[in-house]
């Protein structure tokens, strides 16, 4: 089983849609969460850490389920330029980093 | 926010030739860096993390004596790639975290070098 997995896409919306993506990691001892944005060609770029409360930054939110081991990001009101790859990343140490990155899940944000 | 910058962006070179890259933190000091490469449609792989002034370690898989990390200075480290083949042909990104005191989870990452081993 894979670290850290999410559904690779791609999501093809319109404009203005909502669309959440989900991912899982398998290491329950796992200690800090974040989604990434990746463009064509182009290093990562962090988008939000993820909270188990769960947290808001305009139009996304992401939440975390430690029990399921799950992580979530929704996006409301797609613009085109949030066509992109969203990469889930699971901190696996504690104190000294050591991220995992999934796959990523590609969106599409069509006029 | 923290800026790090790589050199080369790309780089095409003969199998069989080494290759240095580097990684440069140029607004903060950066005790600890890390090295990833990532293959077409593939994820990021934490290839070793560099601390400043002793030697890197190495993810399982990662051979040191092909991929030779230097982290001399707390604004720079460097990868080598010896001998490189074919197969070494990745796009490789570095990142940085700040010192401790600050937001220690956060990494940036720098803009990539992507080599072609011809």
């Amino acid at each position: 089983r894979k670290e850290v997995e999410q559904d690779p896409g791609p999501f093809n919306v319109p404009e203005g849609a909502t669309v959440a993506f989900n991912c899982t990691y398998s290491n329950s001892a796992s200690q800090s969460f974040f989604w990434y944005r990746q463009d064509c060609r182009k290093e990562p770029k962090l988008l939000m850490s993820v909270y188990s409360s769960g947290n808001e930054d305009g139009r996304f939110t992401a939440q975390l389920n430690r029990a399921s081991q799950y992580i979530s990001l929704l996006i409301r009101d797609s613009k085109l330029s949030d066509s992109a790859t969203y990469l889930c990343v699971v901190n696996m140490r504690g104190g000294f980093q050591k991220l995992v990155f999934g796959t990523g899940t590609r969106l599409l944000v069509s006029p | 926010g923290a800026v790090v910058s790589q050199h080369p962006s790309w780089v095409i070179c003969k199998s069989g030739t080494s290759v240095k890259i580097e990684c440069r933190s140029l607004d903060f000091q950066a005790t600890t860096m890390f090295w990833y490469r990532q293959f077409p449609k593939q994820s990021l792989m934490l290839m070793a993390t560099s601390n400043e002034g002793s030697k890197a370690t190495y993810e399982q898989g990662v051979e040191k004596d092909k991929f030779l990390i230097n982290h001399a200075s707390l604004t720079l480290s460097t990868l080598t790639v010896t001998s490189a083949h074919p197969e070494d042909s990745s796009f490789y990104i570095c990142s940085a975290t700040p010192p401790s005191g600050t937001s220690t989870d956060t990494q940036y990452f720098g803009p990539g070098t992507r080599l072609t081993v011809l």
